[in-house]
């Protein structure tokens, strides 16, 4: 299977913490994507990091790509309830996504 | 500007019966692609079109799964006979193009199947 894999699989944080997730992948990849996925919605773009970037940022969102180590890390600063959500990695090789598993986030208030 | 449309949202059948999903992409997107997204799992790529024609529809289950997008615009997606392993979320996503490299996907809500 060439789907990735998200670390850790789930995550509790308070209010207020920051969380961290990360992603490793296998193939070669033009870019990696992150997707948030509320209960009972759609998946929902965060942000893209090309494969000649290494750091994104995007309001309170973090991305890196290590591209040596095929592995990519989204940070949520300052967290919220409403960022309660399954986070999954996607990483593009060619025109096909191909996602990771998700880290299941918590935020209590 | 409208979102990806799904119908229905929930679909519950038995085994061995047939059932068909509708998605509409997003007006001007050229790229449709359907995911079907197992329970604790992500999505994997059923199939894409590109238009109205398939650009990779290698991971269809072919025996009991096809897809058309007639007119390059709405597409079904047919099961037929469903088995009990098909019972997942399956997610519609359209994108401007296919053919470039970086290409943001925006997907449906989504219909939750449950075979019985």
């Amino acid at each position: 299977s060439q789907q990735g894999e998200e670390d850790p699989q789930a995550l509790s944080i308070q209010e207020g913490e920051n969380a961290t997730m990360n992603c490793s992948y296998k193939t070669s990849i033009n870019n990696l994507q992150w997707y948030r996925q509320n209960s009972g919605r759609g998946l929902v773009h965060l942000i893209l990091i090309r494969s000649n970037e290494r750091e994104k940022h995007s309001g309170r969102l973090r991305v890196t790509l290590d591209t040596s180590k095929k592995s990519s890390s989204l940070l949520i600063t300052a967290s919220r309830a409403a960022d309660t959500a399954s986070y999954f990695c996607a990483n593009q090789a060619g025109t096909a996504l191909i996602f990771g598993k998700g880290t299941t986030l918590s935020v209590s208030s | 500007e409208a979102g990806v449309a799904q119908s229905p949202r929930y679909k519950i059948i038995e085994k061995r019966q047939s059932v068909a999903f509708w998605c509409n992409p997003i007006s001007g997107h050229a790229t449709l692609y359907w995911y079907q997204q197992i329970l604790g799992q992500g999505p994997k790529l059923l199939i894409q079109f590109q238009n109205n024609g398939v650009v990779d529809d290698s991971q269809l289950p072919k025996d009991r799964f096809s897809a058309e997008r007639l007119k390059g615009v709405d597409s079904t997606l047919k099961i037929q006979p469903a088995k009990l392993e098909d019972s997942a979320v399956y997610l519609c996503a359209s994108s401007l193009g296919g053919s470039a490299m970086h290409n943001e996907q925006f997907f449906g809500p989504g219909t939750r199947l449950t075979v019985l």
